[in-house]
């Protein structure tokens, strides 16, 4: 059963404040690692696709980074405001298996002005 | 810019009837996919769907569902017999070719079974 748990699972920030979390994956089979931002009543919005072992992307004040060696993701939030209060969401994927993602449980980010 | 709709918003319905659940996918997109949340737990996969056949399914995804594509836009995802445990949020998703391609997902059917 592939597991992907994602800590913290909530997390209260001061508007400002930069703040980070993880999302952890097999290391095995490793194909992609998807990053999904997630507010209330609204789509799933795609932040990040992220491929390779050291990749580094950035969205904005958002950025994320990977390592498929040991398993692990982190994203940051840089300065955060209001508006980056969500939920987030990453998702792990092996190839040949249908594109098929496995989510973790997500972070919940409550951003206090 | 594009996006992924789902009809209806919110569906109730009684064990034992038929939900046809509804999405208009990214017109270009070429894999479809459904997921769904109960609440409180994760998102988790239900079917992938590409050049009109079932490409990968979950073992929740038993005899009891359905997908189709019956006219080049829409996908649905049918469930014949609903059952108090099918209560979930049902996600649409859609993305372009190969899978380190974003998924596009709508903004969900609240499904409710009373």
């Amino acid at each position: 059963i592939l597991n992907v748990e994602q800590s913290p699972q909530s997390l209260h920030v001061q508007e400002g404040d930069s703040t980070n979390f993880t999302c952890s994956f097999p290391s095995s089979n490793f194909y992609a690692l998807h990053w999904y931002r997630w507010e209330t009543a609204k789509s799933p919005e795609a932040l990040f696709v992220m491929t390779l072992n050291g990749d580094e992307k950035k969205k904005g004040r958002i950025s994320a980074t990977l390592n498929t060696k040991e398993g692990y993701s982190y994203l940051y939030i840089k300065g955060s405001q209001p508006e980056d209060s969500a939920t987030y969401l990453c998702a792990f994927l092996i190839k040949a298996a249908g594109n098929k993602l496995t989510f973790g449980g997500g972070t919940r980010v409550l951003v206090k002005p | 810019e594009p996006e992924v709709t789902q009809t209806p918003s919110h569906q109730v319905t009684q064990m034992g009837q038929e939900v046809i659940l509804r999405c208009v996918p990214i017109s270009n997109h070429l894999y479809f996919y459904w997921y769904r949340q109960i609440l409180g737990q994760k998102v988790e996969f239900l079917v992938s769907f590409y050049n009109n056949e079932i490409s990968e399914k979950s073992e929740i995804f038993d005899d009891q569902f359905s997908v189709e594509r019956p006219d080049g836009s829409n996908f649905t995802l049918k469930i014949r017999s609903t059952k108090l445990e099918d209560s979930a949020m049902y996600f649409c998703a859609s993305s372009g070719q190969g899978p380190s391609y974003e998924q596009y997902f709508g903004p969900g059917t609240r499904l409710t079974v009373t």
